[in-house]
């Protein structure tokens, strides 16, 4: 009954860094995103999938690169991270496309 | 793409006393808004939706208004209670892209 997993729950690393967020869900949601989440701005999404094999982007996707080989897991990478990428970035799932969408409990990430 | 733009950004309420939280969108085409709640350290959880069909949806304490013409949805909590205190996210769609709103904290005073 894990629900909706992100790991790790804190990170640290440098400039020009690539690091690698995970996602896993356990209910076989179709529907993934991605969002990042900072003072001021709410919530931004960054990469949604609507399958496995099917991504699209968000609006801030510059920096990041997403994939989905399989309907329960969603990686998120900054393939050189920079400081502005510095948030807190929550995965979610939907059964449905205007659906309730469920949130991970968050990833805190730090660029320095 | 959708604005939406939500106030106040924060809000101190008495217990029992009743809170009111205003969003507006920029968007049309949006059919589609949801109300979010995130307690400290946690991700966001669903509390109350309404659809473009609807004006008025209640759940216990929580309503949630929608003026399609004015273009603007309001959350209203009734009775507050200590738990009752986190950060509330207004959000618009007409596909599965939520724009969300920047948040407003609220803070239940006993």
């Amino acid at each position: 009954d894990a629900g909706i997993t992100q790991s790790p729950r804190y990170k640290i690393t440098e400039t020009g860094r690539q690091v690698t967020l995970m996602c896993h869900q356990t209910w076989s949601h179709s529907y993934m995103f991605w969002y990042r989440q900072d003072l001021g701005h709410g919530l931004r999404l960054i990469y949604y999938s609507a399958a496995a094999d099917i991504t699209d982007k968000g609006e801030v996707p510059d920096g990041y690169v997403v994939s989905r080989s399989k309907t329960e897991n969603f990686p998120l990478t900054l393939e050189s991270a920079t400081r502005s990428q510095t948030s807190v970035y929550f995965c979610a799932s939907s059964v449905s496309p205007r659906g309730e969408q469920y949130f991970g409990p968050g990833t805190r990430l730090t660029v320095t | 793409g959708e604005n939406v733009e939500q106030h106040p950004s924060t809000l101190s309420v008495q217990e029992g006393d009743s809170a009111v939280i205003k969003c507006t969108y920029s968007d049309s085409a949006s059919n589609y808004f949801p109300w979010y709640k995130q307690e400290l350290g946690k991700g966001p959880q669903l509390i109350i939706d309404i659809r473009s069909n609807v004006g008025e949806k209640k759940d216990q304490r929580i309503a949630v208004t929608l003026n399609k013409t004015a273009k603007h949805f309001s959350l209203h909590i009734t009775e507050t209670q200590p738990e009752d205190s986190a950060v509330y996210f207004c959000a618009a769609s007409n596909d599965y892209k939520l724009s969300f709103g920047a948040g407003t904290t609220v803070t239940v005073r006993a």
